[in-house]
């Protein structure tokens, strides 16, 4: 079975400081990973993925993540944090042959 | 490059009647569209999976006969909320997969906004 956790649902950081979202996955094939981010009343945008090959992989907008096997994990990063990046981020799970199964969503809060 | 569009953006309609909303791959073919409704401060939740030329696959809880799901094309999928009643009020956001792609990603739409009166 298929499962994302996204460990804390709301993290709070002051503008400039590190981004660190997280997320845990299950599977029993090896996994496509996904991170997505949706702004208010709009719908997702792909932030970055990985595959295969490289496991650091670099998205958009500065955010990168690497691919922890070992983990199960592939946590966000970015190393400072802007204003805009304020947002809903989704980690997804895929490789079983069809569907996403996303994680629950971290609502990322950026202090001034 | 990938971008898919909803059309509506929102949509207010009175109790009993049917929405119909449009989901659209722009610049590639997309065999398999799918379905999500998002509540406040919620994740998505996938209602079904739409395949071209073939019958949508629901997923457990989602009523085949309230969501209506039509995909005519490799660009288009429909869905229509029949005999919309409050409670289906909610966040529809559709996504498709490039046909050229072979790891899963998903493209997404803006999401259409429903509110039932």
């Amino acid at each position: 079975a298929q499962s994302v956790t996204q460990l804390g649902s709301h993290v709070s950081v002051s503008e400039g400081a590190l981004v660190l979202l997280r997320c845990n996955y299950s599977s029993s094939v090896p996994p496509y990973l996904f991170w997505y981010v949706q702004y208010p009343n709009q719908g997702l945008q792909l932030l970055l993925k990985y595959t295969t090959g490289a496991t650091l992989v670099k998205g958009i907008n500065g955010f990168e993540a690497e691919f922890k096997k070992s983990e199960t994990s592939f946590h966000l990063t970015k190393p400072s944090a802007h204003m805009s990046d304020a947002a809903e981020y989704f980690c997804a799970l895929g490789g079983a042959g069809n569907m996403l199964t996303f994680g629950g969503g971290t609502r990322l809060m950026v202090k001034p | 490059g990938a971008v898919v569009s909803q059309h509506p953006s929102r949509v207010i309609c009175k109790s009993g009647t049917s929405v119909k909303i449009e989901c659209r791959s722009l610049d590639f073919q997309a065999t398999t569209m799918f379905w999500y409704r998002q509540f406040p401060k919620q994740s998505l939740m996938l209602m079904a999976t739409s395949n071209e030329g073939s019958k949508a696959t629901y997923e457990q809880g989602v009523e085949k006969d309230k969501f209506l799901i039509n995909h005519a094309s490799l660009t288009l999928s429909t869905l229509t909320v029949t005999s919309a009643h409050p409670e289906d009020s909610s966040f529809y956001i559709c996504s498709a997969r490039d046909d050229r792609a072979w790891d899963e990603t998903q493209y997404f739409g803006p999401g259409t906004r429903l509110l039932v009166l």
